[in-house]
């Protein structure tokens, strides 16, 4: 069973362009979350979706971040336009409803750099 | 809000020998659950262990325990035997067990300590 991926594995932009990261969950996970870590610091939570829709977004720092999830399978994250303080590892984790709640699945992150 | 705090940013122990990873956290809730997290170099994030809040007896997977201490709010990984395999980035994760409709399954991290398993 393949994992959660995330693509690209690293993106470097300069400030004020715009940057799209996308994740695919596991097969059949209608949970799917995002995560962040800037550099140094702790992993901040985004947002949770389930299915398309966004059940807990209440991490999203703001406007410039979109997050959807057409049709319920995989997940695009975009940064418009980006910031300086963008810069760090954006992570996605999924989990099926069916199994433990309490296991989310990661993938590797996709490293965001502004310059 | 909860908070995680990892104060190691760095350890290394010599491949064979045990090293404990310390985390303490900040809550109001009774019920939650805690999780250490390992994330080699390049790779996926994967669970290597969890603690619920209401169950006393410490939680134990293999070579991986925890020190559960719920009135000091501490949470400790002790790795034993420790293996090259084992040198990766550690993160202590806190996961409220209140899960309302509007979600709340967000996980809470620490800054994570860096293990280094020197052979």
């Amino acid at each position: 069973e393949a994992g959660v991926t995330q693509f690209p594995s690293h993106s470097v932009i300069e400030k004020g362009q715009t940057v799209t990261l996308r994740c695919d969950p596991i097969s059949g996970h209608d949970n799917l979350y995002w995560y962040r870590r800037v550099m140094g610091k702790e992993i901040k939570f985004l947002l949770h979706f389930v299915k398309e829709s966004k059940q807990d977004e209440s991490g999203m720092p703001n406007n410039r971040f979109l997050a959807e999830r057409t049709g319920g399978t995989y997940s695009t994250l975009k940064v418009q336009p980006a910031e300086l303080e963008d810069s760090g590892v954006y992570f996605c984790a999924s989990r099926s409803t069916g199994e433990p709640f309490y296991e989310q699945y990661f993938g590797p992150g996709t490293r965001l750099t502004v310059t | 809000a909860q908070t995680v705090t990892q104060s190691q940013p760095e350890m290394s122990v010599q491949e064979a020998e045990t090293v404990t990873l310390s985390c303490t956290y900040d809550t109001s809730e009774s019920d939650y659950y805690l999780f250490w997290y390992k994330q080699p170099p390049s790779r996926q994030m994967i669970l290597v262990i969890r603690q619920e809040a209401y169950k006393q007896q410490n939680a134990t997977e293999n070579r991986f325990s925890v020190n559960f201490q719920k009135a000091a709010k501490s949470f400790s990984l002790k790795i034993s035997d420790s293996q090259l395999g084992d040198a990766a980035m550690y993160f202590c994760a806190y996961r409220s067990a209140l899960v309302t409709n509007f979600g709340n399954e967000k996980l809470t991290f620490g800054t994570g300590t860096r293990l280094t398993i020197i052979p």
